[in-house]
């Protein structure tokens, strides 16, 4: 069972450059959401979406974009990455918004 | 958006100790979660929580949703070194779109 993929594991970025983080899942979940993780701050939500086509921010969206066109899929875009992104980012789902949520392995995101 | 505060930040314990963490929110939540993560890896779900009062077991892991539905608690008995990890709580309103977690809680368990 795949549960929730997400690809790089690892990325290093120069400062200005941009990429884009996947994350996959294979549970036909309608609600999926990016969070970074940084020490000795939790999980703070960057965007979620409840389901495809539809997206909406979180706590700190700024620099950061989405979009839900399958309900797989649900990548994450840094379009200017910043020092200030440098951080561990984690894709989770789950059935619907009031359901658990299912984390994938992580990013490890340098951005120098 | 929602503060949840979660302690202790960290604890170190002998092999064979019971453990004890908790979280408080500012709000009033319908639903708390409790997640481990193992270094390099996401955070796997413990247990879950859905009625104030409600006292749920996994194993050796034992959280209750507080009365005032403004608070949780997390409780390992009998510690052993695999428990090792951040120990993260995640709350959600009733009329929320997103669960909040807590800043974590460390844990060490030495043998």
């Amino acid at each position: 069972n795949a549960g929730v993929t997400q690809t790089p594991k690892f990325q290093v970025l120069k400062t200005g450059q941009s990429m884009t983080l996947q994350c996959a899942q294979d549970m036909n979940h309608e609600y999926m959401s990016w969070y970074r993780q940084d020490p000795g701050m939790g999980l703070r939500l960057i965007h979620y979406s409840v389901g495809a086509g539809i997206t909406d921010q979180g706590e700190v969206p700024n620099g950061y974009n989405v979009s839900r066109s399958t309900t797989e899929d649900f990548p994450l875009r840094l379009l200017s990455a910043a020092p200030s992104q440098t951080s561990v980012y984690f894709c989770a789902s789950s059935y619907d918004r009031k359901n658990i949520q299912y984390f994938g392995a992580g990013t490890r995101l340098s951005v120098l | 958006g929602q503060q949840l505060n979660q302690s202790p930040q960290s604890m170190f314990i002998q092999e064979g100790e019971d453990v004890s963490m908790n979280c408080t929110s500012s709000s009033i939540f319908n639903t708390w979660l409790w997640y481990k993560q193992d270094p390099g890896e996401g955070p796997v779900l413990l247990i879950a929580l859905y009625k104030a009062g409600e006292l749920t077991s996994n194993g050796r892991l034992t959280a209750q949703f507080g009365i005032t539905r403004k608070d949780s608690f997390l409780n390992i008995s009998a510690s052993i070194p695999s428990d090792v990890g951040i120990y993260f709580c995640a709350g959600q309103t009733r009329t929320g779109n997103q669960f909040y977690f807590g800043t974590g809680t460390s844990l060490t368990v030495i043998p």
